[in-house]
């Protein structure tokens, strides 16, 4: 089975920290994705990784940025955190053009 | 990709077959209908996908028309731990970064 972990369950900051989110995954997929849901508008794509040292913007990048240095692991970065950030973060990843595996999700809040 | 249409909710009794119906009339010849599912607080899990012919695995069964317009998931003994938000995507095969999650089906399933 795929396994796609993420580094937190629950997390909380505050306004103006840098926060990490770490998502591994274990079945050497190519590409990789992070994506927040918030009520009533669903999942949206905030970066994505195709290869390692690769990454594209999803449809809400601002105030994000990734890093992927190995294969097995893609990390969003909150530069600044602020109030509307909070949210649930859903890693996931994906062989080629297939279906998409997704982590248990981290619910950040930024107070 | 083609735009998905999903009742807001569904109930189904404990044990009873569970057809989660999905409208996609605007879906193109290359796009393929993939089945999610999201229990509370945890990341969405992959259920099952096809192209034009019906497909079933372990999980459930995908009943496509024949002029691929709309589906049906089938989950055939549904149980109370089935209960989630069931999501209904169509996306072209090479489209690998474009999951569309919309609001999909809420399925209670009572006992």
């Amino acid at each position: 089975d795929v396994k796609v972990t993420q580094s937190s369950r629950y997390l909380v900051k505050r306004t103006g920290e840098k926060v990490f989110l770490e998502c591994v995954q274990d079945m050497d997929h190519e590409n990789m994705f992070w994506y927040r849901q918030d009520p009533g508008l669903g999942l949206r794509l905030i970066y994505f990784s195709y290869d390692v040292k690769m990454k594209e913007k999803g449809d809400i990048p601002e105030g994000y940025s990734v890093s992927r240095e190995k294969k097995e692991r893609f990390s969003l970065i909150l530069e600044s955190a602020s109030t509307n950030q909070t949210s649930m973060y859903l890693c996931a990843s994906s062989l080629q053009s297939y279906e998409q595996y997704f982590g248990p999700g981290t619910r950040l809040t930024v107070t | 990709d083609a735009k998905t249409t999903q009742p807001p909710s569904m109930d189904c009794a404990e044990g009873r077959a569970a057809n989660l119906p999905c409208n996609h009339s605007t879906i193109s010849g290359n796009e393929y209908v993939y089945w999610y599912r999201q229990i509370h607080s945890q990341g969405p899990q992959y259920i099952i996908h096809g192209l034009k012919n019906n497909e079933t695995n372990e999980m459930a069964s995908l009943i496509i028309t024949e002029d691929r317009k709309s589906s049906t998931l089938i989950l055939p003994h549904a149980t109370l731990r089935d209960t989630a938000v069931y999501y209904c995507i169509v996306r072209a095969s090479y489209n690998f970064n474009k999951f569309y999650f919309g609001s999909g089906t809420k399925l209670n399933v009572k006992p």
